[in-house]
């Protein structure tokens, strides 16, 4: 049973740059949130997709986009990078509308802004 | 006032001991609330998960709640060096969760 995969893993970007990263869901599921950790952080909530639609978004500015594919798979674009993007993303993927909703997390990538 | 307040770390302990961390929060709306354990540049991995007052066990790890006081607690008995890792709490609201900072155990063999 895969679990949620992420990609790439590790990218090094300049300011003002675009980057765009990847996740696939764990098997099953169909809900897609991605975070934000910065170093020595827990992880920050960007939003949220379902249904290929944003159901929930965190206190993050526009320049964080984000795509849902009728496969459950996702996508979140960041443009204009700043400095402060430099963080590891992760994705959790979860089944929706479930009582007793778990989050499972991918292993993240980690972005590197200079 | 931040929603989730973790204690700060780092912690050290020696192998065997009996590790205690603590989570307190001001939202009221949270309704589920898990522990998560990070090792470096990994992704959380959720290890405890509960939704009621009490205490709910599994293994080595005893996760408890206290809805009246908004305090969460995770013990770990018989500490072992591999669970040396970052312990994040985390609640839920509305599919979303919020994190604490985070506290960093070293387990001393």
């Amino acid at each position: 049973d895969a679990g949620v995969t992420q990609s790439p893993t590790h990218l090094i970007k300049t300011r003002g740059q675009q980057v765009t990263l990847r996740c696939s869901p764990k098997s099953g599921h169909d809900t897609v949130s991605w975070y934000q950790q910065a170093l020595g952080q827990g992880p920050q909530f960007i939003f949220q997709y379902y249904e290929e639609e944003e159901r929930q978004r965190g206190n993050f500015p526009d320049r964080f986009s984000g795509h849902q594919f009728p496969n459950y798979s996702s996508e979140l674009n960041v443009n204009a990078l700043l400095l402060g993007d430099s963080a590891l993303y992760l994705c959790a993927s979860s089944l929706w509308g479930t009582t007793n909703e778990k989050l499972f997390f991918g292993s993240g990538t980690q972005l590197s802004v200079l | 006032q931040k929603e989730v307040e973790q204690d700060p770390g780092p912690l050290s302990v020696p192998e065997g001991a009996i590790v205690s961390l603590n989570c307190t929060y001001s939202n009221s709306a949270f309704q589920y609330f898990m522990w998560y354990r990070q090792y470096s540049r990994k992704g959380p991995e959720l290890l405890m998960y509960t939704y009621s007052s009490g205490n709910k066990e599994d293994g080595r790890f005893t996760a408890q709640v206290d809805k009246s006081s908004k305090y969460i607690s995770l013990f770990i008995r018989d500490s072992q060096p591999s669970d040396s890792a970052t312990y994040l709490c985390a609640m839920k609201a509305n599919s979303k969760l919020t994190f604490g900072k985070g506290i960093t155990l070293s387990v001393r063999p």
